[in-house]
């Protein structure tokens, strides 16, 4: 069955510094969204790429869906202790199956 | 009300009991889904519903487990014979599913169970 992988499992960055997070499927995927999860809270949706090569832009994140719609990143420019949290990447294959999620990517930002 | 609900948001139950967790969807949504995670760990899936077809059920972890959604709305999970590696949040997620660009899915808070 369909797989998502993220990588790095865990990231610590110092405030300020750069972070990126990267996710593969072991399938073409029809779209990839990503998600943030809050210590203590619940996933809450950030975007949604959907065209090959994709690059979407919200404040300091960066979102890239590969060429092959296979593989995609987030990356955040100049972190900050609010960016704190799990960073999932989610997918599938063909419109109208379920959602397979990778096993996120947990940041830490120290002040 | 406007988001997903789920109840309890808290449940302790002792090993062999059963126990039902309860999720009000996003009204006019059409696809729920409901997800386990272990403390400190990523969002496993468990079972898909969408509108009137059938559940994709592929991620029951065994036959203890069983959802079903009355009237394409509220869901309910059931878990028989609770075991304590059934201890985790349990997560519901709905979708207005109307078109490959609307997809996004709403989580509720989750119901933390706690099998002693």
């Amino acid at each position: 069955g369909q797989q998502v992988m993220q990588i790095p499992q865990y990231q610590h960055v110092q405030e300020g510094e750069d972070f990126t997070t990267y996710c593969n499927s072991s399938t073409t995927l029809s779209n990839i969204q990503w998600y943030k999860q809050r210590p203590g809270g619940h996933p809450v949706f950030l975007i949604q790429l959907v065209k090959s090569g994709e690059v979407k832009k919200q404040k300091r994140l960066t979102f890239q869906f590969g060429e092959a719609k296979k593989n995609s990143s987030l990356h955040i420019t100049a972190t900050q202790t609010t960016d704190v949290g799990t960073y999932f990447c989610a997918g599938h294959s063909n419109y109208g199956q379920n959602f397979v999620f990778g096993p996120g990517t947990r940041l830490s930002v120290l002040p | 009300g406007a988001g997903v609900s789920q109840s309890p948001s808290n449940k302790v139950t002792e090993k062999g009991k059963d126990v039902e967790l309860r999720c009000d969807p996003i009204s006019g949504h059409t696809a729920l889904y409901w997800y386990r995670q272990s403390l400190g760990q990523g969002l496993e899936f468990l079972i898909y519903f969408q509108g009137n077809s059938a559940p994709d059920k592929s991620g029951l972890p065994s036959d203890r487990f069983s959802a079903e959604r009355t009237g394409g709305s509220v869901s309910t999970l059931t878990i028989q014979r609770t075991q304590q590696e059934d201890s985790a949040v349990y997560l519901c997620a709905s979708s207005p599913r109307t078109g490959a660009t609307n997809e996004k899915l709403f989580f509720g808070s989750g119901t933390q169970l706690s099998v002693l």
